[in-house]
């Protein structure tokens, strides 16, 4: 079957760095998402990774090696609006999105 | 309008109704889904359309239909609603969809939390 795996939470320092990582297992791969989603509200796009390497967009950067089947999502100098849940997803062979249960974010000054 | 809207924004409802709910998307998109999302579990895939006219199945269709009369609207519905469809249901829209063509950036409504009685 088809698998990701996060995990389901984390805890970190206002201003320091946290790296979430994410595991997969899917019939095909066309590409990894990442998204942010706080609480209550819908999840947004942070980034898209389709070849091994850093992907560095600001504050957040996403990191794939396909070989392994494994992802992570680096953020630096957290704020607590960074606060929120976190989605792996990838796109299989049939370019369905297959979800993790995402990683819950916690901020503390 | 401006991106994906969802209505209602949440719906207490009796089990054994029939309940629509309604997305509507403005930005021309191909493809659009309808998810739901339960406490501990990933986004599960309820449908999809690759583009207007067509739909398919995801990985838990039952219990739900959809259409795709145009591009801008792709309605959910619960036939006959039952408590294990208690969850919080998104609409997503994306260029391209399982076509492999395109943007697969998929851009999500504000949800709809619907609880069966």
């Amino acid at each position: 079957g088809q698998n990701i795996d996060q995990p389901t939470e984390m805890t970190a320092t206002e201003g320091a760095i946290v790296q979430i990582n994410c595991t997969y297992q899917t019939s095909g791969f066309n590409g990894l998402f990442w998204y942010q989603q706080h609480a209550g509200e819908a999840p947004t796009f942070l980034s898209y990774n389709v070849l091994d390497g850093l992907e560095e967009k600001g504050r957040f950067s996403s990191f794939l090696s396909r070989s392994k089947g494994y992802s992570y999502l680096l953020l630096k100098e957290l704020q607590m609006k960074d606060s929120a849940s976190y989605l792996c997803a990838v796109e299989d062979s049939n370019y369905q999105l297959i979800w993790g249960a995402g990683t819950k974010l916690i901020i503390k000054p | 309008i401006a991106g994906i809207t969802q209505a209602p924004t949440s719906q207490i409802l009796a089990a054994g109704r029939r309940m629509t709910l309604r997305c509507t998307q403005d930005m021309r998109h191909n493809a659009m889904y309808w998810y739901r999302q339960d406490l501990g579990l990933g986004l599960r895939l309820i449908h999809y359309s690759n583009t207007a006219g067509t739909t398919g199945k995801g990985e838990v269709p039952d219990g739900y239909s959809v259409s795709r009369a145009n591009t801008d609207d792709f309605p959910l519905t619960l036939a006959s609603a039952v408590p294990s469809q208690t969850s919080v249901y998104f609409c997503a829209s994306s260029d391209s969809g399982t076509s492999g063509w395109g943007t697969d950036t998929q851009y999500f409504g504000p949800g709809t939390r619907l609880t069966v009685l």
